[in-house]
Order: structure tokens, then C-alpha cells, then sequence
């Protein structure tokens, strides 16, 4: 079974500062997709960014990004210029390949990240 | 509306009641899911329907009945609940069981007392 660890349980960043959040998991399998997700106050689950694990290329979308090491299993967030609204939890999240006709998304505990003004 | 709904948005119920959780999506998806959010512990898939079939129970008690009368609408039915039920209960949808990005509800906030 899939396991999802995030080790920082709360982060907090400066306003307009870079922040790195941890994620690392465990597999035997080779095709799979990551995630994360961000759940502000708000309670919705907002999908931040995706990889997929057969791209060596991390993904990027504006402010956010990762680094996606496979070897390690590490997939870690990279928020840049950190806003108010960037405050929330953050979910790390691993899903197989669908050639393993499973569905389930595996999620880690999250990090909670606060912005400080 | 748009996106993955959910209603109602609190509720606080006795161990005897019985209740039900509504999910509805308006993104023209065929899979959707249950799951349930408790403190410190990372969210728990609890159902998956695939054009109206359901395709995961995941060991979950009987007190919790899902029904998905299309693929637009996900209930849960709650009845005899215990205290430690209560939780964060989020529903998702995906384009298909294969599509491996799933859009979330805002969630219904269930306290058992």
C-alpha cells in the first residue's frame, strides 16, 4: 500500500517570501500521478498542481511549483512571493496509474501554512 | 452553480437521528466520491461511484449508506451514528474513474452528540 508522509505539520512564511513544503511517500509502483492540494479556512479543496511521475520535468503553474524527485520519492511545494490567500492546509496527495485501475487518492496529514503580514 | 456542491453545509445530529448529506456536481462527471475528514488524520476514502455503480466500499460501517441516483448527485445517509463519526465529510468527482484529477465539494461539517 501507498503510504504519504508531510513531516511539518504547520509552516509560516513572510509576505512576498519563497516557502517549501515537504511531501514523501512510499511505492513500489513506477506510474502514478502526485498532487497538492490546498484547503483554505473555507473548507474547499482546491487543486494547486499535479505531476506526473513518467514526466522528468517538474510542474509549474505561476507561483507554484515543485520538485519532483523520484528516486528519493520526494515531491515537495515551492511557493513563491507568498500572498495572504496563499494561507490555508496544504495536502499532498499520490493516485496510481489508471493501468492499475485504481482510483484512490492517498493523502498525507497536511501543512498548515500561515503568512505573516 | 458551478463546480462540486454540497449541502447542508452544518450539521449537528443525535446518535439516534437519522440524516442524509448531498452532493451534486456540475462538471459533466461520471465518478464521485465520498470521504471523511477527521482531525490530524489524513482523509479517508470512504465510497467511489462510477456511472451511478458503486465500485469502492472502502470497510466502511453500515450505519453510513451511500445512494447515487445519477451521475449528478451523491448522497450519503447517516442513522445510529457514534460520536467518533463526527467529521469534515467531502465529497469529489472526476471526469471517469480513470481521470486521475478530482475536484472537491466545500464539505458538511457533522458533529454526533
Amino acid at each position: 500500500a501507498q503510504t504519504v508522509t508531510q513531516s511539518q505539520p504547520e509552516m509560516s512564511v513572510q509576505e512576498a517570501e519563497t516557502v517549501t513544503l515537504s511531501c514523501t511517500y512510499d511505492t513500489s509502483e513506477s506510474d502514478y500521478y502526485l498532487f497538492w492540494y490546498k484547503q483554505p479556512p473555507s473548507r474547499q479543496m482546491i487543486l494547486v498542481i499535479r505531476q506526473e511521475a513518467y514526466k522528468q520535468q517538474n510542474a509549474t503553474e505561476n507561483r507554484f511549483s515543485v520538485n519532483f524527485q523520484k528516486a528519493a520519492k520526494s515531491f515537495s511545494l515551492k511557493i513563491s512571493d507568498s500572498q495572504l490567500g496563499d494561507a490555508a492546509m496544504y495536502f499532498c496527495a499520490y493516485r496510481s496509474s489508471p493501468n492499475f485501475g485504481n482510483e484512490k487518492l492517498t493523502f498525507g496529514t497536511g501543512t498548515r501554512l500561515t503568512i505573516i503580514p | 452553480e458551478t463546480g462540486v456542491t454540497q449541502t447542508p453545509r452544518h450539521l449537528v445530529m443525535g446518535m439516534t437521528n437519522k440524516k442524509s448529506l448531498k452532493c451534486e456536481q456540475h462538471l459533466g462527471h461520471n465518478a464521485m466520491y465520498w470521504y471523511k475528514q477527521s482531525a490530524k488524520k489524513p482523509l479517508e476514502l470512504m465510497f467511489v461511484y462510477n456511472f451511478k455503480e458503486q465500485t469502492e466500499n472502502n470497510s466502511v460501517p453500515s450505519r453510513f449508506s451511500p445512494e447515487c441516483p445519477n451521475s449528478s448527485h451523491l448522497f450519503l445517509h447517516l442513522h445510529t451514528l457514534q460520536p467518533e463519526d463526527s467529521a469534515l465529510y467531502l465529497c469529489a468527482s472526476s471526469q471517469d474513474r480513470i481521470q486521475e484529477t478530482q475536484y472537491f465539494g466545500p464539505g458538511t461539517r457533522l458533529l454526533v452528540l
